[in-house]
């Protein structure tokens, strides 16, 4: 029984350098979210998909924030010309569906350290 | 998505229950109060959701008051491997879309030997 998967579990880039982070949600799950955390405060949301369609970006901090699910499975973060206030660790989430009394259920992340 | 108020941290011996209370008094009716764990280093894990009345599974059991402006998250014998950063979150009911989850900065649990 597989759970929400994320690559890489740590990743270490240069400032300026561009980063891929991916996510594998749980099979047959429609809804797929993205949250951000920084070091001692809880997760921020980020974006969130049902299917392939991105239906709110309202937490992307800058436009340097991307985020694709084009066949409505695998979920790709991707952040342009990093900066050191990026570092964080990043979470993937997944629900069979965005109503209200559907759990999320969460990866374990991807620790991003900017040097 | 109405504002929680949790402890900042608590203490528990091993053994026994452990009970994390949280404020929410301005949730609405079509609001449900949902409880999360996250373990250092982990994702934050999901355990036990309700809307009014009270809810139990195999990890907690939650006790909702009946205005619903407060709850209380039990686990019933607590183990060291409950030490966590929990977090009491509300979260609309349903909608054409989702809800991405506003975490506060919880209660860190730190269960005693």
């Amino acid at each position: 029984g597989a759970g929400v998967s994320q690559s890489p579990r740590y990743k270490v880039a240069k400032r300026g350098q561009d980063v891929a982070l991916r996510c594998d949600p749980i099979s047959g799950h429609v809804s797929l979210f993205w949250y951000q955390q920084a070091l001692g405060q809880g997760p921020e949301f980020l974006t969130y998909f049902q299917n392939e369609a991105q239906l709110d970006k309202s937490g992307l901090p800058s436009d340097r924030f991307f985020a694709e699910r084009p066949e409505g499975s695998v979920s790709t973060l991707k952040i342009q010309r990093t900066q050191q206030e990026d570092s964080a660790v990043y979470l993937c989430a997944s629900s069979f569906e965005g109503a209200g009394n559907q759990p999320q259920h969460f990866g374990d992340g991807t620790r991003l350290s900017i040097l | 998505d109405a504002k929680t108020t949790q402890p900042t941290s608590m203490d528990c011996a091993e053994g026994r229950a452990a009970n994390l209370p949280c404020n929410h008094s301005t949730i609405s009716g079509n609001e449900y109060v949902y409880w999360y764990r996250q373990i250092h280093s982990q994702g934050p894990q999901y355990i036990i959701h309700g809307l009014k009345n009270n809810e139990t599974n195999e990890m907690a059991s939650l006790i909702i008051t009946e205005d619903r402006k407060s709850s209380t998250l039990i686990l019933p014998h607590a183990t060291l491997r409950d030490t966590a950063v929990y977090y009491c979150i509300v979260r609309v009911r349903s909608g054409g879309g989702a809800d991405g989850l506003t975490f506060g900065k919880g209660t860190h649990l730190i269960i005693q030997p």
